[in-house]
């Protein structure tokens, strides 16, 4: 597609169940982000990836939330046990790296409600 | 690491005039500065942004100003109206890792 795809939209589930959220970036696109964003707040970054580099895991909040992705493809995030802090807009983003300073592009995100 | 600040966190402003919201950054080596800019239960979307080798950048009624010696940049919207309502984020990224640091977010809000 043209931008970036995240599914599902919308996910309500209950506390202490698992959930996995998908990210499909740009065609293309090297690096992927994935943000938390509270109602109200900013953007929480959370995991970074960039082509076949080791991902920049230091905004994970907890051992709970694991992120994958394969290759320069589809990424998935995952929240075990889910707490109803976790309830929040996850936003993906990618980026090219053909050049310095190449901009982000984000994905509706996905509205997690924890209950 | 990098720590951007921005500033204010909301921003009311009469239809027709100006707003400016202004970040810092830490890191002398970021070089690469966007806008963002996010209504309400969107995504966010890139506005403008700016690069290290240059001052100032315009796009109609939007301009970004940058000064590397302050390490501060700067959103400027003119003959605002109230589309123009929502929440502006400023970031700012360095060459190496390509990670972007996020500012707060200003919350600007368009009165007719």
């Amino acid at each position: 597609g043209a931008g970036v795809s995240q599914s599902p939209s919308n996910k309500v589930t209950e506390k202490g169940k698992d959930v996995e959220l998908r990210c499909d970036p740009i065609s293309g696109h090297t690096a992927l982000y994935w943000y938390r964003q509270r109602l109200g707040q900013g953007l929480e970054f959370l995991i970074y990836f960039q082509g076949n580099s080791a991902p920049d895991k230091s905004g994970l909040p907890s051992d709970r939330f694991s992120a994958e992705r394969t290759g320069e493809s589809v990424s998935t995030l995952t929240i075990q046990r889910t707490q109803q802090e976790d309830s929040a807009v996850y936003l993906c983003a990618s980026s090219s790296s053909a050049g310095l300073g190449q901009p982000q592009h984000f994905g509706d995100g996905t509205r997690l409600s924890i209950l | 690491g990098e720590n951007v600040e921005q500033h204010p966190s909301t921003l009311s402003v009469q239809e027709g005039d100006s707003a400016v919201i202004k970040c810092t950054y830490s890191d002398s080596a970021s070089n690469y500065f966007p806008w963002y800019k996010q209504e309400l239960g969107k995504r966010p979307q890139l506005i403008i942004d700016i690069r290290s080798n240059v001052g100032e950048k315009k796009d109609q009624r939007i301009a970004v100003t940058l000064n590397k010696t302050a390490k501060h940049f700067s959103l400027h919207i003119t003959e605002t109206q109230p589309e123009d309502s929502a929440v502006y984020f400023c970031a700012a990224s360095k060459p190496t890792g390509n990670q972007f640091y996020f500012g707060t977010g200003t919350s600007l809000t368009v009165i007719p």
